[in-house]
């Protein structure tokens, strides 16, 4: 089976540093991504892991262990705007089909 | 770069009609692309793989008759729910994967909200 977990909800204030966590179970790897969806928008691609490590985008940082099927979406100096759903998605094959988490629901308070 | 254009955003039908929904790459070439369905507060569900100028791979329990997509040329990708239910609303997303750069990152469309009454 396919599955990956991740919250439901995360809220912290303004300038804040929140994590999401993931953890995935696929029948397939090559990577792990980050989307962000606001309300009735698109999702944005936001980070990627192919190996262990961090990857650091601006604000934005992303962790894979591959040995533990676990990432995590790190996210600094929090903003109004940061105010979203965030998915972790499974990269499950070469052409780049991604398996999507269920989302967090990250709420920004002032 | 890298925008994807999905038509109509909204459209509303009527059970047992089909409705078409296009998935256009706009400055980009896409040998692949993908569509996703997506409820109120939900993920995104694969629905199945596009590949230009072959048939498309649908995900488990997808059913490929009522769910036509045809990957017409490196640009287009369209979507045609057949014999559409009330069950059938639900908000689909596509997205493409620009042949020029790696795979890893996709571009979404807007995403068009299917009503069917």
């Amino acid at each position: 089976g396919q599955s990956l977990e991740q919250p439901s909800e995360v809220t912290a204030v303004e300038g804040a540093i929140v994590q999401i966590n993931c953890t995935y179970q696929t029948s397939g790897f090559y990577g792990l991504s980050w989307y962000q969806q606001h309300d009735g928008g698109a999702p944005t691609f936001l980070s990627y892991n192919a190996l262990d490590g961090l990857e650091e985008t601006g604000r934005f940082s992303s962790f894979l262990s591959r040995s533990d099927s676990y990432g995590y979406l790190l996210l600094q100096e929090l903003q109004m705007k940061d105010s979203a759903s965030y998915f972790c998605a499974v990269i499950r094959g070469s052409q780049g089909n991604l398996i999507f988490g269920k989302g967090t629901k990250l709420s920004v308070k002032p | 770069g890298a925008v994807v254009s999905q038509h109509p955003s909204r459209v509303i039908c009527k059970s047992g009609t089909s409705v078409k929904i296009e998935c256009r790459s706009l400055d980009f070439q896409a040998t692949t692309m993908f569509w996703y369905r997506q409820f109120p507060k939900q993920s995104l569900m694969l629905m199945a793989t596009s590949n230009e100028g072959s048939k498309a791979t649908y995900e488990q329990g997808v059913e490929k008759d009522k769910f036509l997509i045809n990957h017409a040329s490196l640009t287009l990708s369209t979507l045609t729910v057949t014999s559409a239910h009330p069950e059938d609303s639900s908000f689909y997303i596509c997205s493409a994967n620009d042949r020029g750069r790696r795979a890893t990152e996709a571009f979404f469309g807007q995403g068009t909200r299917l009503t069917v009454v």
